[in-house]
């Protein structure tokens, strides 16, 4: 099982805005950047935000993200239909020397 | 412009090897590494491995360690993943992406289409 949790799954209305979180240790998420991901199962995944809170060209500013510790966060800002997907932190581990994935949240759009 | 093209669809028994290839193009094959992560049927992403294909470094998830080899050929810009020892549970689309050997660059920006593993 990851050594970072982030919750099942959030929902929101159309123009809501809803955030992720994503608990890890200070041996990942603490002192390495994080990733979110966003993922449509079949489909190659998207990642909506690089090292912690930078939007790669193309994404929305809708999507915006943070981290305080070993705590990082997504933010959805007015939430859209095309929003609904799985979505997943993703950084590396310093004590498991690996890259390690969050296990992920299903965003429903109401 | 950058692309990833990978392998095409797999059918293996249990216990088989099996070979995946990423062929990539449109930028300096040294100069980024190639991650590959995979979804089975059901289940969430998973990091598989991730090659440094300068110097052909590669770490591997620990489910993986003694049964994965990457490599990577600048030849042809392809990095090849193997996987021996296949169980039910390989079963699943993996993926290759290119990220940023720089912390604070884009990562994970280009990725392959994905390749089909069946294991029945």
């Amino acid at each position: 099982q990851s050594s970072v949790t982030q919750p099942p799954s959030v929902s929101g209305t159309p123009g809501q805005r809803v955030t992720i979180s994503c608990s890890g240790r200070t041996s990942n998420v603490g002192e390495n950047a994080v990733n979110w991901f966003q993922h449509l199962p079949g489909t190659a995944p998207k990642v909506v935000i690089y090292a912690d809170d930078r939007r790669p060209s193309g994404v929305p500013d809708r999507f915006s993200g943070s981290k305080s510790g070993t705590s990082a966060s997504l933010a959805i800002n007015g939430l859209r239909s095309e929003d609904e997907a799985d979505y997943y932190c993703g950084t590396w581990d310093d004590r498991r020397l690996g890259f390690v994935l969050g296990t992920g949240t299903k965003v429903t759009v109401l | 412009q950058v692309q990833l093209v990978q392998s095409g669809a797999e059918v293996k028994k249990p216990g088989a090897s099996v070979t995946l290839s990423c062929k990539t193009s449109g930028y300096t094959f040294t100069q980024y590494y190639v991650q590959w992560l995979r979804q089975a049927p059901g289940q969430g992403l998973e990091w598989v491995a991730i090659i440094n294909p300068k110097d052909g470094d590669a770490t591997f998830a620990r489910r993986f360690r003694d049964r994965a080899t990457l490599t990577a050929d600048a030849s042809t810009s392809t990095v090849y993943l193997d996987l021996t020892n296949l169980k039910f549970d390989d079963a699943a689309i993996y993926y290759c992406a290119r990220d940023s050997v720089a912390p604070h660059n884009p990562a994970f920006d280009y990725w392959g289409q994905g390749s089909l593993l069946t294991v029945s």
